[in-house]
Formats: C-alpha cells, structure tokens, sequence
C-alpha cells in the first residue's frame, strides 16, 4: 500500500495567486516527520518544509506552510502569493520514527509527486 | 554554508560495465543515504549508513554495494550495469539522530547505453 499518496499529478496556478499541493500519509507510528522538497528541472532536491508528528502547530517557512491534520492523515503544502520560479515537480515525504523525536531517524519515503506549473 | 558533494555529476557507461559514484557529506554529519530516481519517478531508498555502518537498506539490486569510510564519505559501487540503472542518484546527510533535516546532494545522473 501507498504510504504517501499525492493526488495531483499536475497543477496549474496563476502568478502571485496561492495553491494547495496534497498529500496524505500512512503510517501506524506514533513518532514521524513530514517533509516537502521542491525539484525544479535541474534536479536538485531542495527541501522546503518539515513537520514533526508531535508538533501542534503547523509549519511555516516563508511563504510555505504545511496544512496538518493529523486525524486525517494529510500534510498538504501551500504556497502563498506563487512566483514563475515555483514551477518545478514538488515531493511530499514520510520519515517514520525509529528513535529519536519527529522521525529524526531513516529514510524517507516519497510520494510520486505534483508538476506545478506557474502561469504569468 | 558547505553542501553534500556528489562525484561525479553525469556518468555515461555501457551495458555491463561497473561504476563507482561518490559522496561526501556536510562536515558532521555522521548519517549517509542513497536514493535513486528513475525517469519521471520518485526517489527510492536504496542503502543508509550511520557511523560507518550500514543502518537499513532498501531496494537496491545484489549488483550494488556502497560503504562509508572513516572520513564519512560514502561510495555506491555498481556492477553489471544494465539499461534500467539509468538514474539519478541521489546522496543525502543528516548531522545527527536528533537533526530532523534531509540536506541532498546535487545527484549524478547515470546514463547507461
């Protein structure tokens, strides 16, 4: 079974408008961390945002934050006010706890992810 | 700030052939994983290492083995190569296990023909 599930294999959104990116987990852990990266063309993973299972406030950085409902098992990423250098592919990843506080341990597990296009 | 390194950036190789991609960590960090991503796929895990010894280890094929060494470089060894290798492989490291972020490497892209 999936353990991430992205929904949207592909968004489009309007310059300075904002966007929900989806993403819902699964897990049986009590302890894990949610993570979104942003790979643009180029390749490079770039991490944007974390949120620890534990933590009761949502995770902002900037114009990211992530929408956490734990009961329901979903992690989605908003991008406020997007720019045309927000266009790239956007991961949504679980780390499951083997130890430490937030699932600072393992490996992540991606979802197979959202192409955001950004239009001028 | 110092990034992951990943040595080297593009790699071309035949059928059949070995080949040997490294990684070098952000100074501190004692945990190394490698991941790769096929075309239009997500990243897979393949191999992690903490403290020089291998900690979990995901799909990867019987034809691939990595280390880490005493400097915490790592290096994924690959025999056999066949066409489905043709990847981007990702190395990434965490400072410690209660360091929560991922930092990855720019990748190399494998291509095998």
């Amino acid at each position: 079974a999936q353990k991430i599930t992205q929904t949207q294999p592909g968004m489009f959104v309007q310059e300075k408008e904002a966007v929900t990116l989806d993403c819902t987990y699964d897990t049986s852990d009590q302890s894990y961390g949610l993570f979104w990266y942003k790979q643009p063309s180029s390749g490079e993973m770039i991490f944007l945002i974390y949120q620890g299972s534990y933590d009761e406030q949502n995770a902002t950085e900037g114009r990211y934050s992530l929408n956490f409902q734990k009961a329901r098992k979903s992690a989605n990423l908003v991008i406020s006010a997007s720019q045309l250098g927000d266009s790239a592919m956007y991961f949504c990843a679980m780390r499951e706890g083997q130890g430490g506080y937030g699932g600072s341990q393992g490996n992540l597990i991606f979802g197979k992810g959202t192409k955001l296009s950004v239009k001028p | 700030a110092a990034g992951v390194i990943q040595s080297p950036r593009h790699l071309i190789k035949e059928k059949r052939e070995t080949a040997t991609l490294k990684c070098y960590p952000i100074p501190r960090h004692d945990t190394v994983y490698w991941y790769q991503q096929g075309p239009g796929q997500d990243p897979q895990f393949l191999i992690s290492f903490y403290e020089k010894m291998q900690s979990d280890k995901g799909s990867i094929p019987d034809r691939f083995s990595a280390q880490q060494f005493s400097d915490y470089h790592s290096e994924l060894n690959m025999s056999s190569l066949e066409l489905g290798d043709s990847a981007l492989y990702f190395c990434a490291s965490n400072r410690d296990r209660s360091s929560y972020e991922q930092y990855f490497g720019p990748g190399t892209r494998l291509t095998v023909t």
